[in-house]
C-alpha cells in the first residue's frame, strides 16, 4: 500500500538558521505529493505540493522537488523564522478510481527559537 | 469566505456512550473527507463521500462508526459503544471535486472517551 515517512522529529532550530525535513515515500504508480502545516490552534493548511517528478513546490519561503528516483520529497527553507514553528506533514495522494484519500506521514515538530 | 467548521471542538463522553460529531463543509465543495488523528501521529483517512453517497468507507476501523451526508453538505460522523481507544481529533476536509483539488480540513473534534 501507499505509506510516508518523515524525518524523526521534534527539530529546535535558531532564527535564520537552514532547515530540512526529510520525506520519502511507497507508491505505486505518480502520486501526487504534498506538505501540509499545522500551526498551534490551527487547522491543517496546505503548504506546498508537487503532482509530477521533477517539479518543485514552494511557498512562503518553502521549497520541496519531487525526486521519483529517490521516492522523496524533502522540505527546505533557507532562513527559517520563529512564526515558522509548528507541525509539518508529508502526504501524497494515489488517485484511487473513488477519491483521492491523503495519506500523511507521523509529522515533524518544528521549533524555531529567537 | 468561511472554511470548514466542525462541532463540537471537544467532546468527552463515557465508554459505552454513542457520540455524534458534524462538520460543515465549504459551501459547493462536493468532496468531504473524513481522518482521525492520534496523538504524535498523522492523520488517517476514514471515509469520503462525493456528494450525498460515500464514495469509500475502506477507512472506518469497524461497524461501530458510520457516517452520513444527506443532502450533500453537512456530514455527520458517528460513533457507537465509544471505547477508549477511539479517543482522537476527528478531522473533516472538504474540496471542490475529486480531482487532486486542495483538501481545506477544518479545525477538528477531540474526541475523549473516560
Amino acid at each position: 500500500g501507499n505509506s510516508v515517512t518523515q524525518m524523526e522529529g521534534p527539530v529546535t532550530l535558531s532564527e535564520e538558521a537552514f532547515l530540512t525535513i526529510n520525506c520519502t515515500y511507497t507508491a505505486t504508480g505518480y502520486p501526487s505529493l504534498f506538505w501540509y502545516v499545522q500551526y498551534p490552534g490551527e487547522g491543517l493548511q496546505l503548504l506546498l505540493k508537487a503532482t509530477k517528478a521533477d517539479d518543485k513546490g514552494s511557498n512562503k519561503g518553502f521549497e520541496a522537488t519531487y525526486r521519483k528516483e529517490t521516492t522523496s520529497f524533502h522540505l527546505e527553507k533557507g532562513s527559517v523564522q520563529v512564526s515558522d514553528s509548528a507541525v509539518y506533514f508529508c502526504a501524497l495522494i494515489r488517485e484511487e478510481t473513488s477519491g483521492s484519500r491523503l495519506t500523511f506521514g507521523e509529522g515533524t515538530q518544528l521549533t524555531v527559537n529567537p | 469566505g468561511a472554511g470548514v467548521s466542525q462541532t463540537p471542538s471537544n467532546k468527552v463522553t463515557e465508554k459505552g456512550k454513542y457520540v455524534e460529531l458534524r462538520c460543515d463543509p465549504i459551501s459547493g465543495h462536493t468532496a468531504l473527507y473524513w481522518y482521525r488523528q492520534s496523538l504524535g501521529q498523522g492523520p488517517e483517512f476514514l471515509i469520503y463521500f462525493q456528494g450525498t453517497g460515500a464514495a469509500d468507507d475502506s477507512g472506518l476501523p469497524n461497524d461501530r462508526f458510520f457516517a452520513v451526508r444527506p443532502e450533500g453538505s453537512v456530514s455527520t460522523l458517528k460513533i457507537q459503544r465509544t471505547e477508549r481507544g477511539d479517543s482522537a481529533v476527528y478531522l473533516c476536509a472538504s474540496s471542490l471535486t475529486r480531482d487532486l483539488d486542495e483538501q481545506f480540513f477544518g479545525p477538528g473534534t477531540r474526541l475523549t472517551v473516560l
